[in-house]
């Protein structure tokens, strides 16, 4: 099993700042394999990367992903409120896909 | 647009079987992939297992000896079992489609299940 851990598990940041979570793997991923999600509450969770720096239909440029191997990050390059929330990488590279506990990115 | 509208109980007693069914609308569930996710109140997500359109499954090695996900092409949905419950398996249920991957771009409104007698 792939174990993912993100860091840090709370990011406190005021809008216009640009946000760094990162995302790291017990073993490579297989093909850069690896998909980052934002949650908001009571919602499900929303594609935004994926192929680890693909961006998903409709997601606005400021977010990228970018990485390999065991290491990847996802960046927000100009925080707006409503991208305080939750948010996941998984990966999708193994036969028993996992997801990383999650990153709160919280409004300071 | 794909919808995912999900049905079923939300309060299943310990040691008896939860199902649920995601309804696919505005697209065939002949193509593509199609998993269960789950997220215990409060919690991570973790996948449950998946289906693929041409026929292969796989599911969470932590859970294979009790789920099984089945597919009915006539009615376009496909469905989640879990036997044996316990309160641990409280959670919101989460039915997605991924279309080139692994990777889920679209899903269902969740489904809170509470394993409560």
């Amino acid at each position: 099993e792939i174990v993912l851990t993100q860091s840090p598990g709370t990011l406190s940041l005021s809008p216009g700042e640009r946000a760094t979570l990162s995302c790291r793997a017990s073993q490579s991923v297989r093909s850069s394999y690896l998909a980052w999600y934002q949650q908001k509450p009571g919602q499900a969770p929303r594609l935004l990367i994926y192929g680890a720096s693909s961006r998903a239909t409709g997601i606005p440029d400021r977010f990228s992903g970018s990485g390999s191997g065991t290491d990847f990050t996802l960046t927000i390059s100009r925080l707006e409120p409503e991208d305080f929330a939750m948010y996941y990488c998984q990966q999708y590279g193994s036969s028993r896909i996992t997801f990383g506990q999650g990153t709160r990115l919280e409004i300071k | 647009q794909v919808q995912l509208q999900q049905s079923g109980p939300g309060l299943v007693k310990p040691s008896e079987t939860l199902s649920l069914t995601c309804i696919v609308s505005g697209g065939s569930i002949s193509t593509y992939y199609w998993s269960w996710i789950r997220q215990p109140p409060g919690k991570g997500l973790e996948w449950i297992g998946y289906f693929h359109y041409r026929g292969s499954t796989n599911y969470n090695p932590s859970l294979k000896s009790r789920v099984t996900i089945s597919v009915d092409t006539s009615k376009n949905h496909f469905s989640l079992k879990l036997s044996s419950v316990t309160a641990a398996d409280t959670a919101v249920y989460y039915c997605a489609r991924g279309t080139s991957s692994w990777f889920w771009g679209n899903w269902g409104q969740g489904t809170l299940v509470t394993v409560s007698s």
